[in-house]
């Protein structure tokens, strides 16, 4: 067992739709990041969150939005999506940030 | 921008067998992680290696690390068929408080009996 949990596991949308992904970090963990990992690539950093704001961010759109909440869950919100959004997206929660990732099990999202 | 190269991308070897994978980084960094990952599941960790020379072992795996070089290799010793996953490293990079990981595309491996 991780620790992190996701939700929902898998997740089919239509293209245009929004969705949102959650994630439950470990306790005392501070620091939460996500990752889109595209299928048959490496998992690529969407941003970071650090005590409820965000304080990093990859390559990717604004319509790709988060929030973390004082119980360390955080969501991941994409807005307008694409086809090419069709990935899994992992979670990964730190007690110090850059030290010791724990990865959540995943969100499968499949757009159509 | 930081840059992470695995290669091989794909490895099929026989039991028994040895092989290196190896990761290569663009900049400067004091931290590398080695994962694996079973097919729709999501990341393992094995190594987080730490500083130049950092050597370390987990049954049939050895990671090393070699800051000057900006290179990392995942050695595989005897090779048996649970091995078979695709393996990623993954180096961290710093700016303005924020970490992340950047991900080799990863390598693929197949181990048959």
């Amino acid at each position: 067992e991780t620790g992190v949990t996701q939700s929902p596991t898998h997740l089919i949308k239509t293209r245009g739709q929004q969705v949102t992904l959650r994630c439950s970090s470990q306790s005392g963990h501070n620091t939460v990041s996500w990752y889109q990992q595209a299928l048959g690539q490496g998992p690529q950093f969407i941003f970071q969150y650090y005590r409820e704001e965000e304080n990093g961010r990859g390559n990717f759109p604004p319509r790709f939005s988060g929030l973390q909440f004082p119980n360390y869950s955080s969501e991941l919100n994409v807005n307008a999506l694409e086809l090419d959004d069709s990935a899994l997206y992992l979670c990964a929660s730190t007690h110090r940030a850059g030290y010791g990732y724990t990865f959540g099990s995943g969100t499968r999202l499949t757009v159509v | 921008e930081l840059k992470v190269e695995q290669n091989p991308l794909f490895l099929s070897m026989q039991e028994g067998k040895n092989y290196t994978i190896y990761c290569n980084y663009s900049t400067t960094s004091d931290r590398l992680y080695w994962y694996r990952q079973d097919p729709g599941k999501s990341l393992e960790s094995l190594f987080v290696l730490l500083s130049n020379g950092a050597v370390k072992q987990e049954g049939r795996l050895m990671a090393s690390l070699d800051t000057k070089a900006r290179l990392s290799t995942l050695h595989i010793t005897a090779a048996v068929h649970d091995l078979s996953a695709t393996y990623f490293c993954a180096v961290v990079s710093s700016g303005a408080g924020s970490y992340q990981l950047t991900f080799g595309k990863g390598t693929k491996l197949s181990v048959i009996p």
